[in-house]
C-alpha cells in the first residue's frame, strides 16, 4: 500500500515563495505527480518526477528524492490565483493507479 | 479539445436509492479511471478500464458499486442501494495510454441523506 503525507494548510503572502512537502512510503514507485485543484473544479496536472532531482516549469518547480521518499512543490512569485489545494500523488510500479495525499490548502494573502 | 466531463455535477439522494454517475473521457483515451474523495479524506482509486475491459477494480468498496464502459467510450458508475457513507466527490480521469498523465474531470458531488 501507499502512505502519503503532506501538510494540511499553508498561508503565504502575494509575491512570496511557498514550499509544500510530501513524504511517501510505497510498496513500489513509478513516479510522483503534483496536481492543483481549485474548489469545485478538476484537479489539474502541475508536474511529474520519476528521477531524482528538480523539475522546473515557470513559477512552479518540483523536487524528488527517491531514497528519502520525499518530494516538494515550490511555488514562486505567488499570485492570488494560486490559492488552491495542492495534491501529491504517487504512482505504483505494479499498476498505474494514483495514490493521493490528503492535499495542502494554500491561501495567498495580499 | 474537450476535457473529461462528468454528469451530474451534484446529486442528492436518500439512503436506499440508486444513483448513476456518468463520465465522458477525452476522445481517443482508452484508459479511464474512477476515484472518489469522501469527506476529510484523500482521493482514493476505485477502478481502471482499458477500453471496455476492467483492468483493475481493486478499489471498489463493495458490490453495491457497479461500473461499466460498454463500447469503450463513456463510463457509468452505479451505486445501488446508496448508503450514507457513499457521500463524497466522485472523480473520473482518462489517459491516452497506461502510465501517461491522467486528466481529471470536475467530479460529481454525491450526497446521500
Amino acid at each position: 500500500g501507499q502512505n502519503i503525507d503532506q501538510p494540511t494548510e499553508m498561508t503565504a503572502t502575494e509575491g512570496a515563495i511557498v514550499q509544500i512537502n510530501c513524504t511517501y512510503q510505497t510498496s513500489g514507485f513509478n513516479g510522483l505527480f503534483w496536481y492543483q485543484q481549485h474548489a469545485g473544479e478538476a484537479p489539474t496536472f502541475l508536474s511529474y518526477n520519476v528521477l531524482d532531482g528538480l523539475e522546473e516549469k515557470g513559477r512552479f518547480s518540483s523536487f524528488l528524492s527517491r531514497s528519502k521518499g520525499y518530494s516538494y512543490l515550490l511555488l514562486k512569485e505567488l499570485q492570488m490565483k494560486d490559492s488552491a489545494s495542492y495534491l501529491c500523488a504517487v504512482r505504483s510500479s505494479n499498476d498505474y493507479k494514483l495514490s493521493f495525499g490528503a492535499g495542502t490548502t494554500v491561501t495567498v494573502r495580499a | 479539445e474537450a476535457g473529461v466531463t462528468q454528469f451530474p455535477s451534484h446529486s442528492v439522494i436518500e439512503k436506499g436509492q440508486t444513483v448513476t454517475l456518468r463520465c465522458d473521457p477525452i476522445s481517443g483515451h482508452d484508459n479511464l479511471y474512477w476515484y472518489r474523495r469522501v469527506m476529510g479524506k484523500e482521493i482514493k482509486f476505485l477502478l481502471h478500464f482499458v477500453k471496455e475491459s476492467k483492468q483493475d477494480e481493486s478499489g471498489m468498496p463493495n458490490n453495491r458499486f457497479l461500473a461499466e464502459r460498454t463500447g469503450g467510450t463513456y463510463s457509468t458508475l452505479k451505486v445501488q442501494p446508496a448508503e450514507l457513507e457513499d457521500s463524497g466527490v466522485y472523480f473520473c480521469a482518462s489517459s491516452l495510454q497506461m502510465g501517461q498523465q491522467q486528466f481529471f474531470g470536475p467530479g460529481t458531488r454525491l450526497t446521500v441523506l
